[in-house]
């Protein structure tokens, strides 16, 4: 059963546009919900999270965005640039569970 | 700086032999997890640890053993390696115990890329 639904499986933006990446959870439980860049021949590493006790969070050009009430949860990069080229994964997990649920990532593509 | 490192970046190995993937992280963190990432599937929890000689099982533990005998190494085994067993292996560690702040981050190795023919 996929907890965390993300989407699209691949995007292609111009550079100087908005990257749009959504994910959606099922269990309400979750209340920790970062997301992970991964670059070509390397391991994820956490890009930016978020709590649900907040409806957005921006660090530099990277925000997420959340809807508690409609269990969902988005990355968006602005000016994306063409190193912002890899691959994002959401996740999230719950206090009290060590595990953390990914979903299925999205490779992203920047054109000059 | 934070440092997880899987010692055996790209491997071969035959169907029906013991595999062991190695990871050791150097920040004393409590929490080792072992993830499989597919194309299409994203990361997959096979086992992690919360202690020393402590284990559960993930989401797909089927054909794995794990062993952690010291708080900074954690290993993969494959008993008897199969064909659908080819794939990425993430090593990651995280701060904190069981029940612990959730929030923590998870580190990650660069991962093992493992052929079974």
């Amino acid at each position: 059963q996929q907890q965390v639904k993300q989407s699209p499986q691949s995007l292609i933006v111009q550079k100087g546009g908005i990257s749009i990446i959504n994910c959606a959870y099922e269990n309400t439980a979750f209340d920790y919900f970062p997301w992970y860049q991964q670059f070509p021949g390397k391991g994820p590493a956490l890009l930016i999270a978020i709590r649900p006790d907040v409806s957005e969070k921006k660090e530099g050009r990277f925000t997420i965005s959340f809807n508690k009430s409609a269990k969902q949860f988005s990355l968006h990069i602005m000016d994306s640039q063409p190193g912002d080229s890899a691959t994002y994964f959401c996740a999230a997990s719950n206090f009290g569970n060590e595990k953390l649920t990914f979903g299925t990532g999205t490779r992203l593509t920047i054109i000059p | 700086d934070v440092k997880v490192t899987q010692s055996s970046r790209y491997l071969v190995k035959r169907t029906g032999e013991k595999v062991f993937l190695e990871c050791v992280q150097d920040m004393d963190h409590e929490n080792m997890f072992w993830y499989r990432q597919d194309p299409g599937l994203g990361l997959r929890l096979i086992y992690f640890s919360y202690d020393v000689k402590m284990k559960e099982k993930g989401d797909i533990p089927e054909g794995y053993s794990v062993s952690r005998e010291k708080k900074e190494r954690f290993s993969l085994i494959l008993e008897s390696a199969s064909t659908n067993q080819t794939s990425m292996y993430l090593c990651a560690s995280r701060e904190g115990g069981v029940g612990g702040y959730s929030g923590n981050t998870i580190y990650f190795g660069e991962g093992s890329w493992l052929t079974v023919v």
